[in-house]
């Protein structure tokens, strides 16, 4: 069945640094695929999204892209601030399950220090 | 636009009780969805709906139910409560159902069951 790897956390970066954050994924066909993050005591937002192979996401200067032939979907920054503090979530939909379901990575724990 | 609404935020109940949890999507979202959050298992699917209609169900026992309204709020029910039942709710509501469909979250309901 559908399956999101994350890379395990947490991850602790200073002001300014470059994020990295790993995601691979497991599905028949091409699913949809998503980056979400959760800030302490909210919900889920959708940060970004690619819906084909070699697709580009981007948002709030996050990046992420839809490498069919590796199976992955890394979620990059070129400058993290503190503000980026947050839990990160890897999510794809389609593959073996049908409608809007997702499929979660385990959540990568993010702390920017100034 | 208001977004996802979830009631209530925090709940305590004592284990064999039953809860209901309640969900307003987006104006115009047809499309109702619902995951568990906990520490161990990260975010797993529940159920969705669309037009008052199960669509989709995950693996989770007969003690979890839902159903969804003509005006496509929904309400999710869960019997006979257990410790493990403690968790963090989330509702996320969509347009259609679809893998390419972004999901709106609410905040989530806290259950602790003691």
């Amino acid at each position: 069945g559908n399956s999101v790897t994350q890379m395990e956390g947490p991850v602790t970066l200073s002001e300014e640094a470059f994020l990295t954050i790993n995601c691979t994924y497991t599905a028949t066909g091409y699913p949809s695929l998503f980056w979400y993050v959760q800030y302490p005591g909210e919900g889920l937002q959708l940060l970004l999204k690619a819906t084909k192979a070699d697709d580009k996401g981007s948002n709030k200067g996050f990046e992420a892209t839809y490498r069919k032939e590796t199976t992955s979907f890394h979620l990059e920054k070129g400058s993290v601030q503190v503000s980026d503090s947050a839990v990160y979530f890897c999510a794809l939909s389609g593959g073996e399950t049908s409608g809007s379901r997702l499929t979660f990575g385990e959540g990568t724990q993010l702390t920017v220090n100034p | 636009k208001a977004g996802v609404t979830q009631t209530p935020r925090y709940l305590i109940k004592t284990r064999g009780q039953q809860v209901t949890l309640s969900c307003s999507p987006i104006s115009g979202h047809r499309s109702v969805s619902w995951y568990q959050q906990t520490p161990g298992q990260g975010l797993q699917f529940l159920f969705e709906y669309f037009s008052e209609t199960q669509r989709n169900k995950g693996n989770f026992p007969g003690r979890f139910s839902g159903r969804q309204f003509s005006n496509s709020r929904s309400e999710m029910n869960v019997s006979t409560l257990e410790l493990g039942d403690s968790a963090l709710y989330l509702c996320a509501s969509s347009l259609v159902v679809g893998m390419n469909t972004e999901a709106f979250f609410g905040q989530g309901t806290r259950l602790t069951v003691v």
